[in-house]
């Protein structure tokens, strides 16, 4: 019955690889988010999807490529994975509405880059 | 200026005593706020939401919020040292369907 799942739940690859995360959702909901938490905990928005569509790009480079193949997945490709892109990667997601967008987190996904 | 602001800490208090968790925001336009609770290495759990001014309790947990003042609070009454965590104040600004969080505030209850 987990709401908001992802995997890989660890992840240890060298600099110049290519990797990607996948979330899924069973909560219904129509948004989702990528969330990036480096080594002084700060979180911060990467990019959202409502119902497929991107919505929201932080000034992400464009090595990060989402993608969303239905409104109950969101999956984070990246390109020549850096050292600098070691941390922790959360998908999370909302509903749509008057709710005021509270978002679930997934587990996370550790990354790190060698 | 940083978006939301919080103080790191950590926040020291006693089992039972109340912790005040303070966090202020720079966009007048933010229309929603959150409180996050997150263990070390894990992910963040919503405790609390607050949309319009004055306070909002539930169970041992108040949020408060002041838009004149930009400022969120949360109290935690009889604190636990299970409730020993970083709690992290997240704001809806301007109607952007994102949060923008502050950088935590690291609460430690003694026994």
């Amino acid at each position: 019955d987990t709401a908001v799942s992802q995997t890989p739940k660890y992840l240890v690859t060298q600099m110049g690889n290519d990797k990607s995360i996948k979330c899924e959702q069973n909560l219904g909901h129509d948004t989702m988010y990528w969330y990036k938490q480096d080594s002084k905990k700060f979180l911060k928005i990467m990019f959202s999807y409502n119902n497929k569509e991107l919505i929201i790009n932080e000034t992400v480079p464009n090595r990060f490529s989402p993608k969303s193949p239905d409104k109950a997945h969101l999956n984070l490709h990246i390109n020549s994975l850096e050292l600098g892109d070691s941390a922790v990667y959360f998908c999370a997601s909302s509903p749509t509405g008057t709710s005021g967008y509270e978002q679930y987190f997934g587990p996370g996904t550790r990354l790190t880059v060698t | 200026q940083k978006e939301v602001e919080q103080n790191s800490g950590p926040l020291s208090v006693p089992e039972g005593a109340i912790a005040s968790l303070n966090c202020t925001y720079s966009d007048r336009g933010s229309q929603s706020f959150f409180w996050y609770r997150q263990y070390s290495g894990k992910s963040p759990e919503l405790i609390m939401s607050i949309y319009s001014n004055g306070d909002k309790e539930d169970g041992r947990f108040t949020a408060q919020l002041n838009k004149a003042s930009q400022y969120v609070s949360l109290l935690i009454r009889d604190s636990q040292p299970s409730d020993s965590a970083t709690y992290l104040c997240a704001v809806t600004p301007g109607g952007f369907q994102k949060l923008v969080f502050g950088t935590g505030t690291r609460l430690l209850v003694s026994p």
